[in-house]
């Protein structure tokens, strides 16, 4: 069974950094063709795409917000972790990890993490 | 960059069948997936490459991709069908592209 679960900050000021954990089960980021990517969600709107991690350690960001993101994996722990830089009231939102199969099929998801950025 | 552009409603009632679209430009090219999300959940797959469904999945979702439009059909529409579905392709300048979300609102 494959299960992937966000934690970090529900407050973040903003200016500051944010990191996000997605701990997962079921697979492993060391297996040929695995994937997991970061995807957000804010308030009643739609979902958008952040970043990939693949097996081989090969990094994937979205144009509008590469400056800001850095992904990294901890193979042994099974997690990866994504940052943010430079926090906005924009980027409050619901982040999601999710479990990529080929290169965007998003086959499992976290239950998500709420976000709010203010001071 | 490329749009996926939905309609922001469907209604339908229970037994019916519900049809949701995806317009892009010459989407039948690309691989289109689907998401449901009921209400403070996360997003769910429902199909993927177009026609293919996650086991678990009913055989009543169904998809289909031509033209400028992909559509995802949902047979024998029950109460719990109802949610919000985005549709999802990769795009080799933007990654990955959603659309705006259809909410499916069962009558």
């Amino acid at each position: 069974q494959v299960t992937l679960k966000e934690s970090g900050p529900a407050l973040v000021n903003p200016t500051q950094t944010l990191t996000l954990t997605c701990s997962f089960s079921g697979f492993s980021l060391s297996t040929t063709g695995m994937r997991v990517s970061w995807i957000r969600q804010p308030p009643g709107k739609a979902l958008e795409w952040l970043a990939r991690i693949d097996w081989d350690d090969d990094k994937f960001y979205v144009t509008s917000l590469k400056t800001r993101l850095t992904i990294s994996k901890d193979t042994s722990k099974n997690q990866v972790v994504l940052t943010m830089t430079n926090m906005d009231p924009v980027d409050t939102a619901t982040y999601f990890c999710a479990r990529t199969r080929s290169m965007y099929v998003f086959d499992a998801w976290g239950q998500g993490t709420v976000v709010i950025v203010s001071s | 960059s490329y749009v996926l552009t939905q309609p922001p409603s469907v209604s339908v009632a229970p037994g019916q069948t519900a049809r949701m679209t995806c317009g892009g430009n010459n989407i039948g090219s690309k691989s289109v997936h689907w998401y449901q999300q009921r209400p403070g959940q996360a997003p769910v797959l429902v199909v993927y490459d177009d026609t293919d469904r996650p086991s678990g999945i009913p055989e009543r979702f169904s998809g289909s991709n031509s033209g400028n439009t992909a559509t995802l059909t949902i047979s024998r529409v029950e109460a719990g069908d109802e949610a919000d579905y985005y549709c999802q392709v990769w795009d080799n300048s933007d990654h990955v592209v959603f659309g705006g979300g259809t909410k499916l609102t069962v009558l």
